[in-house]
Order: C-alpha cells, then structure tokens, then sequence
C-alpha cells in the first residue's frame, strides 16, 4: 500500500546526543515536509524538501538538520543545539505544486531522558 | 505570513449531537485542509477544500474564500469522533507551506 512510514514510534534522547527521525514514502511525491507538534497546539513546519537534493527552512528550523539524497527519504536530526526537543514530530509529502494536499505519517514522539 | 484561528478551542457533545467547527484565515489562501488527530496522534486528512461544500459520509465542510473562513460541520456525533480537528490553509507564496491553527478539541460523551 502506498503511504508515509515513520520509525520509529518513540524515541528517547540523552543530553547532548543527536539522533534522527525516519521518513519514507512510496507515493512518488516530489515535497517532503517536517513538522513539529507541541502539547495543545497545532504544527509547525521546520523543513520541506521540493525536490532531491534540495531543502528549505520552515519556521523553526534552529537545532536541526536534514538531508534529502533520494526522493522517497527525508529524515530529521534533532541537535544538541536544539534546546527543547521533546515533541511529537510529523513528516508529510506531497506533489509539489499550487493546491497539492499533504498526507501524513504517524509520527513520531521523541522524549528527552 | 497567514493567520489560521480556529474556535471554539475545546468542545463537548453529547452522542448524537450535532456540531459546527470554525476555521478563519487571515489572508487569501490557495487551498485549506481539515484533519482529524486521534488520540494516538494519526492526522487524519478530512477535506481538501478550497471553496464551495464536499460531504463524507456525517461529515461535510464549506469553504468561503472571499469571506476567508471554513465550517466543519459533524452531524450525529459518534464517541470516535472524539479527538482534535484541525484547519490548516497553503499560503499563496512560494513556499506551499500549511500554516495550522490550534485545534479544536473534540470530546464526544456516551
């Protein structure tokens, strides 16, 4: 089936360590998306990708990186430099263009040690 | 960038009941989604609608661009229903980013 797949499903930090979230999605979309979710609120974009090897900030990008060397992957890395990490992080994909939908992945809920 | 607010913030119905969800925007939008998040944190996609009325199944949305607002209307609410429902607009820049609102916390009663 096609779909966005997440990995994992929790995750845990220790001070000071980087680590990195899983996305992949084999619906030959061309954007990819990240978001992150705080307790009571809505999302927030941190990075899109609109096509291979090419990425963009959101609005919260500081403490993060990604990368994205194949169309069907764009996986995030939380920093140590990102000070409040613990959040519930939300990639999505789309076809890049005017009035696409994006379609979600179930996410994936990093929680610091 | 857009403003996406939504009300009323949290919500509670009895099963059976009817309801109306609100979403405005700020500026002209190309598109505005809905998405229902259950309690296990699934976004779920609802609508795709950037103007006009869609129906699925007791679910249906209308869309007023030139009035920048969105309804959500869930008709005989079941408890699954229960969960947080979410607007979220594309800007008309470049970026094609969704800029959410804060959610509408849904809770159904037995």
């Amino acid at each position: 089936d096609g779909g966005i797949t997440q990995s994992p499903k929790y995750l845990f930090r220790k001070e000071g360590q980087n680590v990195t979230l899983s996305c992949e999605q084999n619906l030959n979309h061309d954007a990819m998306y990240w978001y992150r979710q705080d307790p009571g609120q809505g999302l927030r974009l941190i990075y899109y990708s609109q096509i291979v090897n090419d990425f963009q900030k959101g609005d919260i990008a500081e403490g993060y990186s990604v990368s994205r060397e194949k169309k069907e992957s764009f996986p995030l890395t939380v920093t140590s430099a990102q000070k409040n990490p613990t959040a519930f992080y939300l990639c999505a994909s789309s076809i890049w263009g005017e009035n696409q939908p994006q379609h979600f992945g179930d996410g994936t809920r990093l929680s610091i040690l | 960038g857009i403003q996406v607010e939504q009300s009323p913030p949290d919500l509670i119905l009895q099963e059976g009941a009817n309801s109306t969800l609100r979403c405005n925007f700020s500026d002209s939008v190309n598109n505005l989604q809905w998405f229902h998040q259950n309690p296990w944190g699934q976004l779920i996609n609802l609508f795709y609608i950037p103007s006009g009325t869609k129906q699925n199944g007791r679910l249906s949305a209308t869309t007023v661009a030139t009035e920048r607002y969105s309804l959500l209307y869930i008709s005989s609410s079941q408890t699954t229903d229960s969960g947080v429902y979410f607007c979220a607009a594309h800007s008309s820049g470049s970026a094609r980013q969704l800029t959410f609102g804060s959610g509408t916390q849904l809770t159904v009663l037995p």
